[in-house]
């Protein structure tokens, strides 16, 4: 058990619906990630939060939002689904910023379908 | 832009038999190296890293040496377990991870 959560464990939704990925990290990690692993693209990098602000971005759809509460919980939020978006979708924390020796850990993950 | 290339699997091995899985790595200056191993339905876990040339990392048996003249970090370990099948990623960190594909490894009784 990594202590990093993520709700729902699955997540069945149709075409052109918003769905909304939760993630709570390890006690006292103020950074998560958000990251999508798929049989085509494997696994990407989407989007970082520090302390509640967006730090990072890589490969995130404009459908596709995220933010950090202040009790350090993240939200991923997907839009218009598409067919493409069905994937398993992984937070992950760490104490501190990305570039440091900070190893991230990882949440059991998100399988989202889209029907 | 940074990439890492691992071996297509999937890879099947007797137990007892010696792993390898190849990963090469593209990247600007020296970045961080890693392998995570992710069981069936879980997350990830890092098994490894090795943060600067030359260094080996190691756990559970598992090693693997950073090469930085043939961008290289090979998984190895001398006799593999049915308990080390899963899928296994190499990566590379240069502010943001960036992983290869996976390899999945079966191992038989």
């Amino acid at each position: 058990d990594s202590g990093v959560t993520q709700t729902p464990k699955h997540l069945i939704t149709a075409t052109g619906q918003r769905v909304t990925l939760r993630c709570s990290p390890r006690s006292g990690d103020l950074s998560v990630y958000w990251y999508q692993q798929s049989l085509d693209q494997g696994l990407q990098f989407l989007i970082q939060y520090y302390n509640g602000e967006e730090r990072a971005k890589g490969n995130i759809l404009e459908r596709f939002s995220a933010q950090q509460f202040p009790d350090l919980h993240s939200e991923l939020n997907l839009s218009s689904l598409e067919l493409g978006d069905s994937a398993l979708y992984f937070c992950a924390s760490s104490s501190g910023l990305a570039g440091g020796e900070n190893e991230q850990f990882f949440g059991p993950g998100t399988r989202l379908t889209v029907l | 832009g940074n990439s890492v290339t691992q071996m297509e699997g999937p890879v099947t091995l007797s137990e007892e038999a010696f792993l390898t899985i190849n990963c090469t790595y593209t990247a600007t200056g020296y970045p961080s190296l890693f392998w995570y191993v992710q069981y069936p339905g879980e997350g990830l876990q890092l098994l490894l890293k090795a943060t600067k040339a030359d260094d080996k990392g190691s756990n559970k048996g598992f090693e693997a040496t950073y090469r930085k003249e043939t961008t290289s970090f090979h998984l190895e370990k001398g006799s593999v377990q049915v308990s080390d099948s899963a899928v296994y990623f190499c990566a590379l960190r240069k502010d943001q991870l960036t992983f290869g594909k996976g390899t999945k490894l079966s191992v038989i009784p």
